[in-house]
Parts: structure tokens; sequence; C-alpha cells
């Protein structure tokens, strides 16, 4: 089945570049998802790219994806203590409404 | 300001009890998604509905949890009996098909512990 893969900690310290590395196995993706969870709230979606896609930049974010490795990247300019969260990336397919997390990486940013 | 509510945001029962958790997707969205969180497990997709009609509920344990959407506003939890494994943050997410990528808004959760 699908599975996606990421680390589960990061600690960076503010001020320095955060990149959360996440590896997935569906070929058919479409589109590649990444969700921010702060402290006692549900996921809420950050950015996303699209498969045929290697770069998205969108101010402080940028998310790298090589297709060919699976492998896909959120880079955080600048860290700031409120980029403490947990990361989830997922993937989705076109035509289907599922999307597939991993188990999320937790940030947290060192004053 | 749309968003995606959940009730109760905390709930705390005794095992075998019955356990009903709301949810109450942005106006508008046809899909509506329930998962479970742990530290463990992370993330499950325990059953997704279209047009209130579920689609996919494997993930979900069959004999104690179900999941209905009585209206295009009102998709319920229920689990019957619950038991202390089920002590989790269950979320709820809606979405709208046929968007060009598939967003899912989330709710802010039911923290359920089963003691």
């Amino acid at each position: 089945g699908e599975d996606v893969e990421q680390s589960l900690f990061l600690s960076v310290r503010e001020g320095d570049s955060s990149v959360i590395n996440c590896t997935y196995t569906d070929s058919s993706s479409t589109y590649l998802y990444w969700y921010k969870q702060e402290p006692g709230a549900g996921l809420q979606l950050l950015t996303y790219i699209f498969s045929n896609m290697d770069m998205k930049q969108d101010q402080r974010l940028t998310v790298l994806l090589n297709k060919k490795d699976k492998h896909l990247s959120l880079r955080i300019a600048d860290t700031q203590t409120g980029d403490s969260a947990i990361y989830f990336c997922a993937d989705g397919e076109a035509g289907s409404y599922q999307l597939t997390f991993g188990k999320g990486t937790k940030l947290s940013v060192i004053p | 300001d749309a968003r995606v509510t959940q009730t109760p945001r905390h709930k705390v029962t005794e095992m075998g009890q019955e356990v009903t958790m709301r949810c109450q997707p942005i106006l508008g969205h046809n899909t509506v998604f329930w998962y479970r969180q742990t530290m463990m497990q992370g993330l499950e997709l325990l059953a997704y509905f279209r047009n209130r009609a579920p689609l996919d509920d494997s993930g979900m344990p069959k004999d104690r949890f179900s999941a209905e959407m009585p209206d295009a506003t009102l998709a319920t939890l229920k689990i019957q009996p619950s038991e202390p494994r089920d002590s989790a943050v269950y979320f709820c997410a809606s979405g709208l098909s046929g968007a060009i990528y598939n967003e899912q808004f989330f709710g802010p959760g039911t923290r359920l512990t089963v003691l």
C-alpha cells in the first residue's frame, strides 16, 4: 500500500533554516502537501506542490520535489519560535479524495 | 470565517460508556473525513464520506465504531462500548470534491480519554 515516511523530530536554532524531509511510495501521486499542526489544534495546509513541478517557493517556505526518488522536502528560512509545530507530509492522487499522511515531524525551535 | 467545528473538545469517560463526537463541516463542502491521532500510530483515517454517503470506513473497528452523516451539516462518530485504547484525539476534516487540489480543512479535534 501507499506509505509516507518522515523523521519524527527536528531541532533548530532560531534564525537558522529548517529542512524537513519526506519520502513517499505512490508513483501516481498528483499533489504533495505540507500540513502544519500547532499544539492543541487541527492540521492546517501550509503549502502544496503539483507532481510535475520540482520547486515551489512561498515567502520563507521552499518545497523541493524529486519525483524520481519520491522525495519531498520543506525548507523554512529564518526559522522563528512560532514555527514550532508538527509538520505532516501528505500525498494525494487525482480523482481520489483521500490523502495519505506521514507520522509528522516535530520541529522544535531553540531561542 | 468558515471553519470546521467539533464538539465536544474534550471528553473523559469510563470504559464501556457510549461516546458520540460531532462535526459540522464547512458549508458547501461535500467530503468529510474522520481521523484518529495517537502518539504511536500518528494520524489514521477512520472513515470518509462524499455527498453524505460513506465511501470508505475500512480504517474503523466495525464492532464498536460507527460513523454517519444525518444531514449535510452534521457528521457523527460513535464508539459503543468505549475502551481505554480508544483514547486519542479525533479529528474531522471537510473538503470539496472536484477541487483542483484536495485540500482538507481540519477541525480542532475532540480529545477523548477513556478510563
